[in-house]
């Protein structure tokens, strides 16, 4: 079973602090993935990354950035957490050839105070 | 600008009856596509995934696509108040590459007993 690991389940973080959401998976993927979702709004996709250091903007990356050093971690880091940057957090994860679903991390509420 | 579409609901459906959910894209180049079951407060799980025109079975669930139509179907037969959640449709248009799938905004399902 694919497995992708989001450090934390809740998070509660002040305004102005930088943020760092991490996500692991074990399966060897090569894209991963990072979504918000809000009430009423869906998944929104943050960014995206195809390969080690490599990242792509999705459609909304204002206010975020990240990292992926190595194949199975991707990092979400939030500059300078503001109030409406409060939400659930997803990583997914899948693999590069066609027809692949995405799998999904528990995601992390995040609370910006 | 690539689309899924769903109802939002909710569909309310009493135990034991069938629960059709049903889903349009806009991108009629999309190759496959998946239903995902997202309980209130947690990460999306992938329930089925279809690729060719017709119909899929697993268990109590049969997704169906028709991709003359740009339509996505999803039945849930004697359905429990455990099947309660939000579906969502997604899309993998290829074109867009790194399997970057487009989420519709889900459909909420309530079974009553």
């Amino acid at each position: 079973d694919v497995k992708v690991t989001q450090s934390s389940r809740y998070l509660v973080k002040r305004t102005g602090e930088k943020v760092f959401l991490e996500c692991v998976q074990d399966m060897d993927h090569e894209n991963m993935f990072w979504y918000r979702q809000d009430p009423g709004l869906g998944l929104r996709l943050i960014y995206f990354s195809y390969d080690v250091k490599m990242k792509e903007k999705g459609d909304i990356p204002e206010g975020y950035s990240v990292s992926r050093e190595k194949k199975e971690r991707f990092s979400l880091i939030l500059e300078s957490a503001s109030t409406n940057q409060t939400s659930m957090y997803l990583c997914a994860s899948s693999l590069s050839t066609g027809n692949q679903p995405q799998h999904f991390g528990d995601g992390t509420r995040l609370s910006i105070l | 600008q690539k689309e899924v579409e769903q109802n939002s609901g909710p569909l309310s459906v009493p135990e034991g009856a069938i629960a059709s959910l049903n889903c349009t894209y806009s991108d009629r180049g999309s190759q496959s596509f998946f239903w995902y079951r997202q309980y209130s407060g947690k990460s999306p799980e992938l329930i089925m995934s279809i690729y060719s025109n017709g119909d899929k079975e697993d268990g109590r669930f049969t997704a169906q696509l028709n991709k003359a139509s740009q339509y996505v179907s999803l039945l849930i037969r004697d359905s429990q108040p455990s099947d309660s959640a939000t579906y969502l449709c997604a899309a993998d248009p290829i074109s867009g590459g790194y399997n970057k799938l487009i989420f519709g905004a889900g459909t909420r399902l309530a079974v009553h007993p």
